[in-house]
Order: structure tokens, then sequence, then C-alpha cells
């Protein structure tokens, strides 16, 4: 049971550049995030999607889009790299087991860097 | 404002003996989620010890306990007889309110040691 894939691990880019990040659950979860975590600053979210095909703003969306291409794969999109979106990338999924309980499952992480 | 207020940048504890992690919450929903996260230096965000608002009882998972003080807004955890694979980054999250339950709050962390 392989939880929450990311790919890729590692990426470097130029600045300008573009580029996917992908995310694959095999958990059946209707929810799925992106998550951004720079150093000292904890996690902070990008985008999320409740449900397939819903996706909504997190705290720190702007350079970025998504992609709820179906139940399983959540993709995270910088069309125009910068520097400022050098970070460690988190994709994460849950379930809503019940009304305030609602547990993430993280992916390794995406290692990127923009110069 | 910080949703997630952890304090303690860094702390250092000795093998087998209990620790206390601190976390401070800020929100205005009667429903919310308190979580806490463990992230060991290969970066992967571990899932550890959940509480919900309206739990009556701390929650408990092996040696890990949450110390649920709604009034004072806090959520620390307890680590019982540390172990040294328990160093690592710790967060603390949070999910807030019915209609933006899919919503979560990460605080800055605390990296925990464990000495010999």
């Amino acid at each position: 049971n392989a939880g929450v894939t990311q790919t890729p691990k590692f990426q470097v880019l130029k600045t300008g550049q573009s580029m996917t990040l992908q995310c694959a659950q095999d958990m059946n979860h209707n929810s799925m995030y992106w998550y951004r975590q720079d150093p000292g600053m904890g996690l902070r979210l990008i985008y999320y999607s409740a449900s397939e095909g819903t996706t909504d703003k997190g705290e720190v969306p702007n350079g970025y889009n998504v992609s709820r291409l179906n139940k399983r794969e959540f993709s995270l999109r910088l069309e125009s790299a910068a520097p400022s979106q050098t970070s460690v990338y988190f994709c994460a999924s849950s379930e809503l087991y019940r009304v305030d309980k609602n547990i993430q499952y993280f992916g390794a992480g995406t290692r990127l860097s923009v110069l | 404002a910080q949703k997630i207020t952890q304090t303690q940048p860094g702390m250092f504890v000795q093998e087998k003996e209990a620790v206390t992690l601190d976390c401070t919450y800020d929100t205005s929903d009667q429903s919310y989620g308190l979580f806490w996260y463990k992230q060991p230096s290969s970066g992967e965000m571990i899932f550890l010890i959940y509480q919900g608002s309206y739990d009556e009882q701390n929650a408990t998972e092996g040696r890990y306990s949450l110390n649920f003080q709604k009034a004072r807004k806090s959520a620390n955890l307890v680590i019982s007889a540390s172990q040294l694979g328990d160093s690592a980054m710790y967060f603390c999250a949070m999910r807030e309110g019915s209609y933006n339950f899919n919503k979560f709050y990460f605080g800055s962390g605390t990296k925990l040691n464990v000495k010999p």
C-alpha cells in the first residue's frame, strides 16, 4: 500500500521555467492538498481539493495552479518559476471520518530549487 | 494573527524521560481538530495524534498523549519515556470550522533532541 506518492523527489529549475508536480493516492480519499514548507515556517497550504472536480485556494496560492485530474491524482503547476518558490512541496490526502475528524496523510515531498 | 503558535524552537530531553511540547491555537469556531505530526530528518510527515474540539477526554496513542485545555486554547503533546528515535521536528496543526473543514494550519515546529 503506497499511500501518497509524489514525483519527482528533486527538481532544479531556472527562473521562468514551468513544471508540474504530480501526486497520487491509493487510499480512496476524497480530499487532497498541496503545501509548501520553508525553513522555520512550518507548512503552508497552497491549494486543496475537497472532492473530485473542486479546487480552492489556500493560504499562499499565488504563482501556482492545480488540477484534480481524478479522485486519485492532484497536480500542482508552476507556470513561471521564481526563486521565491524554492521550497519543499508536500502533497497530502484525507478522508472525512466525521465532521470534526479529518486526518491528513502526506507524501514524501518534492525538493524544488529555482535558480 | 497566528493560528498555531509553537514557542519552543528546540528542546533537549534525556532518553527515557518525559517531555512536553507546547502548542497554542487561535480560532473562534466551535468545531475544530488539533493534530500533531512528526517529521524526522528523512523529511516525511508522520501523523501522531488527533484531538477533536468536542472530545471530552485527552487523546492518547501509545507513548503520545495530548494535553487539551480548551479554555486556554492549548494542545500540548506529551511524549513519555523518550527514545532516541523520537529526535525529530514536531508540528502542531489545526483544522478549523465546519464550512472550511479542509483548511489546515501548521505551527513553525519544535525540534526535539533526545540525548542518550
